[in-house]
């Protein structure tokens, strides 16, 4: 069975500041990884994923996420945050091959000050 | 493609009465999903179908829960009767074989 676990249930920056979002995760087998994003009253939107192959992924609206398997990490990362990012993300790990069956952490929530 | 359409948005209902969550998924995706949303709880799955065939059930909370999948284009996700633990905001998704999960907007559900 996989667990996700989001260190952060909050996270207030500035605008044009740099953010992080981590996530850890645990398995007994490989995985495949995915952020998500949802904004208010909205569903929730893929940013990027993880299935394999280099660890660096690059997602929509500038945002990156780096596997690192020694860490069981999946941290989320911006270089400079807008206003409109305001919103919560989700970190969620599903078994490789098969059904996307996803299992989410319990989100951060990011805000974003002027 | 419209992606994954959820009907109503927003539902309010009295504890005890029958109520219908309804879902489309994108065509030619053969994995549908619905996912529960509480601040308590988080995201929880309730139940998947493959190709229109249960998978896996054992996130149905209890008996009062119900879901079908008659053909491809169509699923529903019955709660009778409703109690007022069961007001969420319940997500449908679908997805094909190693592709991400596309999700809907959701249905609030309120039960007084």
């Amino acid at each position: 069975a996989q667990s996700v676990t989001q260190l952060d249930s909050q996270v207030p920056v500035f605008e044009e500041a740099p953010v992080e979002l981590r996530c850890n995760y645990s398995s007994s087998v490989s995985v495949y990884l995915f952020w998500y994003v949802q904004y208010p009253n909205q569903g929730l939107q893929l940013l990027l994923k993880y299935l394999s192959g280099s660890t660096l992924v690059k997602g929509i609206n500038g945002f990156e996420a780096e596997f690192n398997k020694s860490q069981t990490s999946f941290h989320l990362r911006k270089p400079s945050v807008h206003i409109s990012d305001t919103a919560e993300y989700f970190c969620a790990v599903s078994a490789p091959r098969g059904a996307q069956k996803l299992v989410f952490g319990q989100g951060t929530r990011l805000t974003i000050n002027p | 493609d419209a992606g994954v359409i959820q009907s109503p948005r927003h539902e309010v209902t009295e504890m005890g009465q029958e109520v219908t969550l309804r879902c489309k998924p994108i065509s030619g995706h053969d994995y549908l999903f619905w996912y529960r949303q509480t601040m308590m709880r988080g995201l929880e799955l309730l139940i998947y179908f493959n190709n229109n065939v249960p998978i896996d059930d054992s996130g149905m909370p209890e008996d009062r829960f119900s879901a079908k999948m008659p053909n491809a284009s169509f699923s529903t996700l019955k709660i009778q009767p409703s109690e007022p633990r069961d007001s969420a905001v319940y997500f449908c998704a679908s997805g094909g074989l190693g592709t991400e999960a596309f999700f809907g907007q959701g249905t609030r559900l309120t039960v007084v």
